[in-house]
């Protein structure tokens, strides 16, 4: 399978502990976004790499999430100190033109 | 900024009927159109889009949009819809240079009853 990956697909914490989602994009893409999406609502934007480099940040990305692209191949983003709000769909996504592809998503439960 | 408004939240429809999911848009600088479909636990998958050309496109699974640059609108319509059609609809824009990050809408549901 050569599509958009993301592990893992659910993940339950407790609140006040970190979490770690990774994403494999397509391998000759080189722009990766990641999106949030809470129930009934779209995908909204939190963070967009070009290769290695992290261009741009949402403002609904709070200093508790970090996002990492190494060498420009997969990304993970890393969630500290999780809060109830921070349950949703965490999408990833990857582009070399104008479409983007996206992973199945990894939906967080924060309790 | 873009913004994209779903005109409907919810579309019940008889199989093998008519549909058109409405979709609005705001931008004050050029934009692509996509519409995604998200199955239940899925991720997105696209059903077309408009870059530039033809105001008519064709996508997938007999879907097609018709973008109105003066109504800032790209409503999507079946002629004929299936059982397997229900799903969540997405419309989004993506700024022409730039970032390109999607701006969605907030969906709408797709019910196709038998």
């Amino acid at each position: 399978d050569t599509g958009v990956s993301q592990n893992p697909r659910h993940k339950i914490t407790k609140r006040g502990q970190n979490v770690t989602f990774r994403c494999d994009p397509i391998s000759e893409h080189n722009r990766l976004y990641w999106y949030r999406q809470t129930l009934g609502q779209g995908p909204e934007f939190l963070t967009y790499f070009q290769n290695e480099a992290q261009l741009e940040k949402s403002r609904l990305l709070s200093d508790r999430f970090s996002a990492e692209r190494p060498k420009g191949s997969f990304s993970t983003l890393e969630i500290q100190r999780t809060e109830q709000g921070d349950s949703a769909m965490y999408l990833c996504a990857s582009s070399q033109g104008t479409e983007q592809f996206f992973g199945p998503g990894t939906r967080l439960t924060v309790l | 900024a873009q913004s994209v408004t779903q005109l409907d939240s919810q579309v019940p429809v008889f199989e093998e009927a008519p549909v058109e999911l409405r979709c609005n848009y705001s931008s004050s600088v050029s934009v692509y159109l996509f519409w995604y479909v998200q199955y239940p636990n899925q991720g997105l998958q696209l059903l077309l889009k408009y870059l530039s050309g033809s105001t008519l496109v064709k996508g997938i699974n007999g879907f097609e949009a018709e973008f109105n640059k003066s109504q800032t609108s790209f409503h999507l319509r079946k002629p004929s819809v299936h059982i397997s059609d229900t799903a969540e609809y997405f419309c989004a824009v993506s700024e022409v240079t730039g970032r390109r990050a999607l701006t969605f809408g907030s969906g709408t549901r797709l019910q196709v009853q038998p």
